[in-house]
């Protein structure tokens, strides 16, 4: 049982440029989120999904756009990368039952330069 | 607008010792308040979790203790160990709602020294 897999782990882009994080989960949760981790920040809410075709904005959407058009897999973009982007981003996804943990990934390590 | 505050920003216990970390949060809507560890190269992991109706849980040496008139819970870690040197992250979820998404402290780096 993989739980939550991110696709790539580590990844360097030139400012200006665009890339897709994939995530992708394997115990049919309905939700489904994107956070970024920055030193002193905590997590702070991307992009969320709480089902195939929806998605809403988080705390610090700007720069980003989502995807999720099967429910195992959701999709962060960059569509112009930009310094500030730099982070590690982690996908979470939980279901939608009394059971309310958050599964998270390993991270993607990405640096805008 | 920073809903959950958590401090100290990093701590040193020597091994045996106890380690106590603190949040608040500010949203009243908040019922269920996990804590996540998160080791070097990882995602975090969800460590122990309590809603609002109780005052204290414990799991072997970790213990929540929750504060509700004082929007205030902390996380124990009793017989600290050099494996439990990771960051703590509180966090805080309203249950009602639609998205059920989590609002993160900005977490503990916490060092156990041998």
């Amino acid at each position: 049982n993989a739980g939550v897999t991110q696709t790539p782990k580590f990844r360097v882009l030139k400012t200006g440029q665009s890339m897709t994080l994939l995530c992708a989960q394997d115990m049919n949760h309905e939700y489904m989120y994107w956070y970024r981790q920055d030193p002193g920040m905590g997590l702070r809410l991307i992009h969320y999904s709480v089902g195939e075709g929806t998605t809403a904005k988080g705390e610090v959407p700007d720069g980003y756009n989502v995807s999720r058009l099967k429910k195992q897999n959701f999709l962060l973009g960059l569509e112009s990368a930009a310094p500030s982007q730099t982070s590690v981003y982690f996908c979470a996804s939980s279901s939608a039952g009394t059971n309310t943990e958050a599964f998270f990934g390993q991270g993607t390590r990405l640096t805008v330069v | 607008q920073q809903q959950v505050k958590q401090s100290p920003q990093s701590l040193i216990v020597q091994k045996g010792g106890i380690s106590i970390i603190n949040c608040a949060y500010e949203n009243t809507a908040f019922d269920y308040f996990p804590w996540y560890q998160q080791f070097p190269g990882k995602g975090p992991a969800l460590l122990i979790a309590i809603r609002p109706d109780v005052s204290e849980k414990k799991e072997g040496r970790f213990t929540i203790s929750f504060n509700k008139s004082a929007k205030q819970f902390s996380l124990h870690i009793m017989d600290s160990q050099p494996g439990d040197s990771a960051t703590y992250f509180c966090a805080a979820r309203a249950l009602s709602g639609s998205a059920r998404q989590l609002t993160f402290g900005s977490g503990t780096q916490l060092t156990v020294l041998p």
